[in-house]
C-alpha cells in the first residue's frame, strides 16, 4: 500500500500570507496525485488533480506541483475562506486510493 | 448542478447491519464510477469501496472486505453500501462521491472524486 505523509500537521498563518503544504509518497505515484479541501462539517472539495491541474471553479491562487514522491500545494495569498484542512490522495493503482493524514491551515 | 444525497445512517449495535443509499442527479450516472469514502470522528479520509459505471466491477478496502457490499441501481441513479457485521471502528461519516475523470490519449481515466455528497453518519455502539 502506498502511504502518503503530509507535513506540517498544522500551519499557522495570517490572511494574505503564502501557504506551502507538502505531501510525500512512500513510492512513486508519477503525477497521480490530487488535493482536497475540507472545512468543518462539510464534505471534501476537489482542488487539484494529476498534481497540477486545477479543478473547475478553483481560484488561481491554488496551485499544485511535483511528481514521483514529492508534491506541494501552494496557496499564493490566503483568503479567510481558505482556512481549512487539506488532504492529498493518490490514484496510481485506481481505484485503490489512499489519502494523506491532512494538514490543517489555521489562522495565526 | 450535480448532486449526491446520502441517507440511511444511524445508530446500530456491534454485529448489526445497515444499508446506505446515495441518490445522484444532474449527470449521466451510468458513465461514472462511484465511490464511498468514510471519515471517523476527528480523523482523516479513508477510501472504502468503488464500483464501475456498469456495476460489473467492485473494489474494497481490506478493512471492509467480506463485510461491506457496494452496488448500484442505474435505473434509479442510486448507489448503495450494504454494511454487515459492523464494528465500533466503522463509526464514521460516510460520503459517496462521483468519480472524476478526464480524457486521456486512448480513453478516459479517473483521477479521484470530483463531486461529494454531504455525508451520512454511522455510529456503531451498544
Amino acid at each position: 500500500e502506498i502511504v502518503l505523509t503530509q507535513s506540517p500537521a498544522t500551519l499557522s498563518l495570517s490572511p494574505g500570507e503564502r501557504a506551502t503544504l507538502s505531501c510525500r509518497a512512500s513510492q512513486s505515484v508519477s503525477t497521480y496525485l490530487a488535493w482536497y479541501q475540507q472545512k468543518p462539517g462539510q464534505a471534501p472539495r476537489l482542488l487539484i488533480y494529476d498534481a497540477s491541474n486545477r479543478a473547475t471553479g478553483i481560484p488561481a491562487r491554488f496551485s499544485g506541483s511535483g511528481s514521483g514522491t514529492d508534491f506541494t500545494l501552494t496557496i499564493s495569498s490566503l483568503e479567510p475562506e481558505d482556512f481549512a484542512v487539506y488532504y492529498c490522495q493518490q490514484r496510481s493503482n485506481w481505484p485503490l486510493l489512499t489519502f494523506g493524514g491532512g494538514t490543517k491551515v489555521e489562522i495565526k | 448542478e450535480v448532486q449526491l444525497l446520502e441517507s440511511g445512517g444511524g445508530l446500530v449495535q456491534p454485529g448489526g447491519s445497515l444499508r446506505l443509499s446515495c441518490a445522484a442527479s444532474e449527470f449521466t450516472y451510468t458513465n461514472y464510477a462511484m465511490t464511498w469514502v468514510r471519515q471517523a470522528p476527528g480523523k482523516g479520509l479513508e477510501w472504502v469501496s468503488t464500483i464501475s459505471g456498469s456495476g460489473g466491477s467492485t473494489y474494497y478496502a481490506d478493512s471492509v472486505k467480506g463485510r461491506f457490499t457496494i452496488s448500484r441501481d442505474n435505473s434509479k441513479n442510486t448507489l448503495y453500501l450494504q454494511m454487515n457485521s459492523l464494528r465500533a471502528e466503522d463509526t464514521a461519516v460516510y460520503y459517496c462521491a462521483k468519480g472524476g475523470r478526464v480524457r486521456g490519449v486512448v480513453d478516459y481515466y479517473y483521477y479521484g472524486m470530483d463531486v461529494w455528497g454531504q455525508g451520512t453518519t454511522v455510529t456503531v455502539s451498544s
